[in-house]
This record gives structure tokens, C-alpha cells and sequence, in this order.
């Protein structure tokens, strides 16, 4: 069963806002990642966090993760019309987990 | 250039019949995956594989089968058990160890459609 939760589902913003997605997830975890799938591609990794980390930074990304709460967030800040992908988050202990995703459509 | 290979991109299958889907890696990982993505829906784990000659299944086995003879390769066999086998279809490999602890790198996928 899918343990991964990504909010929301969708979203569509103007080139230059930040995009902000969300992930909740049901049992432990030693780390959880974050994939972009461009359309009828495979997936990319950006960035892995791991349990005992609150925060992660890559470039324009920028993760949390509140295992307290069971959830990370990804920021995409500055965007740009080609980071029009799906994100998928991956969580779970001995084993990779997938949400559903969320489809992000950046506007030029 | 180091990477993983899927082929081929697009499969078409009549009912009935079983096709094999090919995945190679040279990024030297012991494990690797197979994983089927259904429209507007996340992954689910097929099968894996941790180390040569050996495989588990997944959430999702029943129709199809594995092998791994070597390291490189893991091809998947759609049967014709698999009830509804369309679908897009993805491989990815990742360093052997805990599941779940290191990055698994992707493949470009091959959509399978039953005619």
C-alpha cells in the first residue's frame, strides 16, 4: 500500500514564484527523498534527507522534515517553466515508498 | 556515460502472449528494481534485487518474473498472467544496503500497451 501522501496534487504557478509541495507518511523512516519525473520519463533524484536531519538545501530546493509529524515539505523557489515536472516524494525503513506525486505546471 | 538503460521504449503485446523488458546498469550497483507507474499514480514495487542470482518480490509480483544472472542486467517478463499489464514500466538500481538508504537512479522507462 502506498505510504506516501504528496499535497496537493496539483499546482500551477507564474515563472518566479516559489512552489511548495508537501509529503506525509505513515511509519518510521531512516531517510526520506525527493524524485522530479518530467512527462513519460523516468525519475530524478534531488535530494535525500535523512532522519536525524531538519532541514537540506540543493541549489534553488529546499527540504524539511518533521518526523514528529510524519512529513517534509520541498520548496522550489525562483522557479522556472522547466521545472514543469511531477514530485514524487520515497520514504519508509528497508524498503522505498512513492506517493502519488504533485504535478507541477510553472507558467512563462 | 554511466547510466541505465531500458529498452525498448515502447512495447506493444497481444493478449495472450509474454514479452520481456529489458534493463541494463554500468553504474556498478548490486541492487536493483522494477517498478510500475499506472496514470496519475505513484510507484509500485514489482520486483528486486540485492545481489546476483537472487530476487524478492515486491507489492505487486503476481504475472510477471525476474532474472539475474549478472550484475548488470534484470529483465522483466510481462506473462500473460498479468491481467492488465499496461502500464509505463521502470528500472532503477542503487548501492547495495539497507533498502531504502541510498538513491536509486532511474531508467527512461518503457510503456507497455496490450493491443
Amino acid at each position: 500500500s502506498q505510504q506516501g501522501e504528496e499535497d496537493p496534487q496539483a499546482l500551477s504557478i507564474q515563472e518566479g514564484e516559489n512552489a511548495t509541495m508537501n509529503c506525509s507518511y505513515k511509519t518510521s523512516i531512516n531517510n526520506l527523498q525527493w524524485y522530479r519525473q518530467n512527462s513519460g520519463r523516468g525519475l530524478v533524484h534531488l535530494i535525500l534527507i535523512r532522519s536525524n536531519e531538519r532541514e537540506k538545501h540543493s541549489g534553488r530546493l529546499r527540504v524539511t522534515l518533521d518526523t514528529s509529524k510524519k512529513s517534509s515539505s520541498l520548496l522550489i523557489t525562483a522557479s522556472r517553466a522547466a521545472d514543469t515536472a511531477s514530485y514524487f516524494c520515497s520514504s519508509g525503513t528497508y524498503k522505498y515508498i512513492f506517493g502519488t506525486g504533485t504535478r507541477l505546471k510553472v507558467l512563462a | 556515460d554511466g547510466g541505465i538503460t531500458q529498452s525498448p521504449k515502447y512495447l506493444f503485446r497481444k493478449e495472450g502472449q509474454n514479452v520481456t523488458l529489458s534493463c541494463e546498469q554500468n553504474l556498478n550497483h548490486d541492487a536493483m528494481y522494477w517498478y510500475r507507474q499506472d496514470p496519475g499514480q505513484g510507484l509500485r514495487l514489482i520486483y528486486y534485487s540485492q545481489i546476483v542470482n537472487d530476487f524478492q518480490k515486491g507489492d505487486i509480483a503476481e504475472g510477471y518474473s525476474v532474472s539475474r544472472e549478472k550484475k548488470e542486467s534484470f529483465p522483466l517478463t510481462v506473462t500473460s498472467a498479468q491481467k492488465n499489464p499496461t502500464a509505463f514500466y521502470l528500472c532503477a538500481s542503487s548501492m547495495k544496503g539497507d533498502m531504502g538508504a541510498y538513491e536509486q537512479f532511474f531508467g527512461p522507462g518503457t510503456r507497455l500497451t496490450v493491443l
